[in-house]
């Protein structure tokens, strides 16, 4: 079946610092990824996303990159900050199809001040 | 975006009752809802689609007599956990397929269920 792979689970920076995070697909037809910020009992909150037409896509400090042949794509956030510090999920979907998000198993940023 | 109400946000009930979850668009017509649950620490697991006017699509493992759907109308989706157990005491949460406005996922705000 359909899976999204996310790493790391865990990821400690300094305030300041660029932090990484990155997941694979498995399922060659999906064409859209979004990433989910959430904190603590909350609703994920979309923060960027990408379509398969589109290699990289920016939103100040926040950028994901996709690369279709390889099945995976990343999110970069620059310059953190401890407020960035929260649970990011990455989801996998065929677009236009049932629209159903496969999620990744999430990696908790902390941004040490 | 989008604005998903969902209630309630909280329900402590005793095993063997049932708890019902509502999931409402508030600003458009949702044709499609999604409900996932989340345990603790753990990611988002898809639980079914519920379709207005047609039966849910429930996802391998999910038992569809436990967890009932209902999509009755273009706003409103409902999940009702039938005979909880404290197994069932999760984080439920719901989103909805906004067509038309930003073809995005709009989640709801959760419902924590805890059955003791």
């Amino acid at each position: 079946g359909e899976n999204v792979e996310q790493h790391p689970s865990t990821l400690s920076v300094q305030e300041g610092d660029s932090a990484v995070i990155k997941c694979t697909y498995s399922d060659s037809a999906s064409n859209y990824f979004p990433w989910y910020k959430q904190e603590l009992g909350k609703r994920p909150q979309l923060i960027i996303d990408i379509r398969s037409n589109v290699g990289e896509k920016k939103d100040q400090r926040i950028a994901v990159t996709l690369n279709k042949t390889a099945k995976h794509f990343s999110l970069h956030i620059t310059e953190t900050q401890p407020e960035d510090s929260a649970v990011y999920f990455c989801a996998a979907s065929r677009w236009g199809n049932t629209g159903k998000l496969i999620f990744g198993q999430g990696t908790t940023l902390q941004v040490k001040p | 975006g989008a604005v998903v109400s969902q209630h309630p946000s909280w329900v402590i009930c005793k095993s063997g009752t049932s708890v019902k979850i509502e999931c409402r668009s508030l600003d458009f017509q949702a044709t499609t809802m999604f409900w996932y649950r989340q345990f603790p620490k753990q990611s988002l697991m898809l639980m079914a689609t519920s379709n207005e006017g047609s039966k849910a699509t429930y996802e391998q493992g999910v038992e569809k007599d436990k967890f009932l759907i209902n999509h009755a109308s273009l706003t409103l989706s409902t999940l009702t956990v039938t005979s909880a157990h404290p197994e069932d005491s999760s984080f439920y949460i719901c989103s909805v397929m906004a067509r038309g406005i930003s073809e995005k996922l709009f989640f709801g705000s959760g419902t924590q269920l805890s059955v003791l």
